[in-house]
């Protein structure tokens, strides 16, 4: 079923920890991002990938890095967590037509 | 560059009355415009899409949207609210045939009251 994957669903970690949160996508879209999200509060871009090797960075800073390696695959690392990087994570795809479909969101937190 | 803008944090309306979210837009050329609805604690979901056509677009939940061109706007509304659809209302756009990302308004959180 065409669909897009986030995991974990929920996570919480230690100060100091590398962590990657994983998201694929079965729809074949060319484009993947990353949005932050406080609860109840705006999104904010972090990540974007037009396809295959391309990836940029986002409207907010963040320390976070990813990599597109294949077309549905698009997963953040976090080198070296902080409780600051608490917040809920979400990953998104879209096709040409620009409606992005989202996963479930990864809400992580940085004890 | 694109913006989104959602004027209102906070609507709240009561059970049975029609609900208005509004959202306008700034975008070059021509938009494709978006909602999306996110419960507590859920991914956001999407509820509807205007492409071309008709200015008045219809989505899931008996929701709709009103395209306006001339006031750049894409109010989201509802004849007749639910309790169940208190919920955070974003709204969203993209340049047709644009490469470019989505970008959010700051979003609506709606409260309908019993």
């Amino acid at each position: 079923e065409a669909d897009i994957y986030q995991t974990p669903r929920y996570l919480v970690i230690g100060t100091g920890k590398k962590i990657t949160l994983e998201c694929s996508q079965t729809m074949g879209h060319d484009k993947m991002y990353w949005y932050q999200q406080d609860p109840g509060m705006e999104l904010h871009l972090i990540h974007y990938s037009y396809g295959v090797n391309s990836t940029e960075k986002g409207d907010l800073s963040s320390e976070s890095t990813v990599s597109r390696i294949r077309t549905e695959h698009f997963p953040l690392t976090l080198e070296s967590a902080r409780p600051s990087h608490t917040s809920q994570y979400l990953c998104a795809s879209s096709d040409t037509g620009g409606g992005a479909f989202f996963g479930q969101g990864t809400r992580l937190t940085v004890v | 560059a694109q913006s989104v803008a959602q004027p209102e944090d906070q609507v709240n309306v009561a059970e049975g009355n029609p609900l208005t979210v509004k959202c306008t837009y700034s975008v070059s050329g021509n938009p494709y415009l978006f909602w999306y609805v996110q419960y507590p604690n859920r991914g956001l979901q999407f509820l509807l899409k205007y492409i071309t056509g008709d200015n008045l677009v219809k989505g899931s939940y008996g929701f709709e949207a009103e395209f306006n061109k001339s006031q750049t706007s894409f109010h989201l509304k509802k004849p007749s609210a639910l309790v169940s659809d208190s919920a955070l209302y974003f709204c969203a756009v993209i340049p047709m045939g644009s490469a470019r990302q989505l970008t959010f308004g700051s979003g609506t959180q709606l409260t309908v009251l019993p």
